[in-house]
């Protein structure tokens, strides 16, 4: 009964240095998305994808890329860490419901320091 | 472009005290509408979700209406406990596209006092 399992909890990065956030899901759904949250901001979409192989960018996307080689896993990827991307990082999926709703599954978060 | 208002920002209240708490969004071209709880350091639980064509939606001592027409949603807490206190977040799934994403308001932090 995992659902969504984010790896790592916490890191703290020097700026400059790369690094991966992994999401796993293991409910099947089709749609992976990766949010950010900041004091005072809610959270706000970096990238989703709607399907296995596909991806594309949401509201905050600069300095992030991402890729869905499996439809259970979505990376996140820093290539060079910034202080502006210290913030907590939350993975999600989500499938339709019959009734044509959507309802959509959070993992624990990642919280992400960069030095 | 779709806007998600939650007020007010943090709330104070004594043990037993029955509450609601607020959402407003800018377009009601929307799919549905899902209230979340996160405790400190946490992810998001799922509380309550309510599609576009229902008007509310209850799980124990949770209530949660939708007025799409005038932009609204309310979590209703009825005699709240300590254990309840926590950040709400509302969240729309916008009509716009099919990607299903959810826009999210700030959060309401609440505080039930023993």
């Amino acid at each position: 009964n995992a659902g969504v399992t984010q790896t790592p909890k916490f890191r703290v990065l020097k700026t400059g240095q790369s690094m991966t956030l992994l999401c796993a899901q293991d409910m099947n759904h089709e749609y992976m998305y990766w949010y950010r949250q900041d004091p005072g901001m809610g959270l706000r979409l970096i990238h989703y994808s709607v399907g296995e192989g596909t991806t594309a960018k949401g509201e905050v996307p600069d300095g992030y890329n991402v890729s869905r080689l499996k439809k259970q896993n979505f990376l996140l990827g820093l290539e060079s860490a910034a202080p502006s991307q210290t913030s907590v990082y939350f993975c999600a999926s989500s499938y339709t419901r019959r009734d044509g709703s959507t309802e959509a599954f959070f993992g624990q978060g990642t919280r992400l320091t960069v030095v | 472009k779709q806007e998600v208002t939650q007020i007010p920002a943090a709330l104070s209240v004594p043990e037993g005290e029955n509450l609601v708490l607020n959402c407003s969004f800018t377009d009601s071209a929307i799919y549905n509408l899902q209230w979340f709880r996160q405790d400190p350091g946490k992810g998001l639980t799922s509380l309550l979700l309510i599609q576009s064509s229902q008007r509310e939606q209850t799980s124990g001592r949770l209530n949660a209406s939708l007025d799409k027409s005038s932009g609204r949603s309310t979590l209703y807490i009825a005699a709240s406990q300590p254990g309840d206190s926590a950040t709400y977040l509302c969240a729309v799934n916008p009509l716009v596209d099919s990607s299903y994403k959810l826009i999210f308001g700030s959060g309401t932090r609440l505080l039930v006092r023993p």
